[in-house]
């Protein structure tokens, strides 16, 4: 199964400022995945992770608040632009590879 | 888009007692099943998954059930132990694999000692 190491683990952060989630898998894999998950909540789709090419948006999140890097098989990163306290969540990276295996999470409190 | 619905919300057993969580899906294309099992603070796990080619998976105490016809699949737990305590999250999705995946709301289960 996949090993995914995401940083930072957790990080508070202040109004209007930005943030980058940095997400390793350790195997090359196609398919990455960055999800959302509001306190007591479920998890949503942000986006997929294209290698190469800009990533794929799901409905009501766009690329100029969370833009998406995917420079090889094996990274990716998140960035939470402009941050207000509705943006504190824990950001999840996820890998298919054949299940869909959630790194840590990302905690992040924005006051 | 896809739509799943998970019911209870929370649930309370008794310690060896069965409980069974229920999800709905309303993309009649969507294919694979998973459930996810989600303990305080930590990443969700695939404890078990189905796919539409089949009706029911064993694993152990864990069983699921799918009905296409109806668009809903279930979660079942037999002799309930302490460390099913979690939050457990039904998926659908319909390209047969683990991308795509749109979640239900979760449920909440508590084993009563």
């Amino acid at each position: 199964s996949a090993v995914i190491s995401q940083k930072p683990s957790r990080d508070i952060c202040q109004r209007g400022t930005s943030l980058t989630i940095q997400c390793q898998v350790d195997s090359q894999v196609t398919m990455m995945f960055w999800y959302r998950q509001q306190p007591g909540q479920s998890l949503t789709l942000i986006a997929t992770a294209n290698q190469g090419s800009e990533a794929t948006y799901e409905s009501g999140f766009v690329i100029d608040k969370f833009p998406i890097s995917r420079p090889n098989l094996t990274f990716s990163t998140l960035t939470v632009s402009n941050m207000s306290p509705e943006d504190s969540s824990i950001y999840l990276c996820s890998v298919a590879d054949g299940e869909l295996f959630f790194g840590e999470g990302s905690r992040l409190t924005v006051l | 888009g896809e739509n799943v619905e998970q019911h209870p919300s929370t649930l309370s057993v008794q310690e060896g007692d069965s409980a069974v969580i229920k999800c709905t899906y309303s993309d009649s294309a969507s294919n694979y099943f998973p459930w996810y099992k989600q303990e305080l603070g930590k990443r969700p796990q695939l404890i078990i998954d189905i796919r539409s080619n089949v009706g029911e998976k064993k694993d152990q105490r864990i069983a699921v059930t799918l009905n296409k016809t109806a668009k809903h699949f279930s979660l079942h737990i037999t002799e309930t132990q302490p460390e099913d305590s979690a939050v457990y999250f039904c998926a659908a999705s319909y390209g047969g694999g683990a991308d795509g995946l749109t979640f239900g709301k979760g449920t909440h289960l508590i084993i009563q000692p």
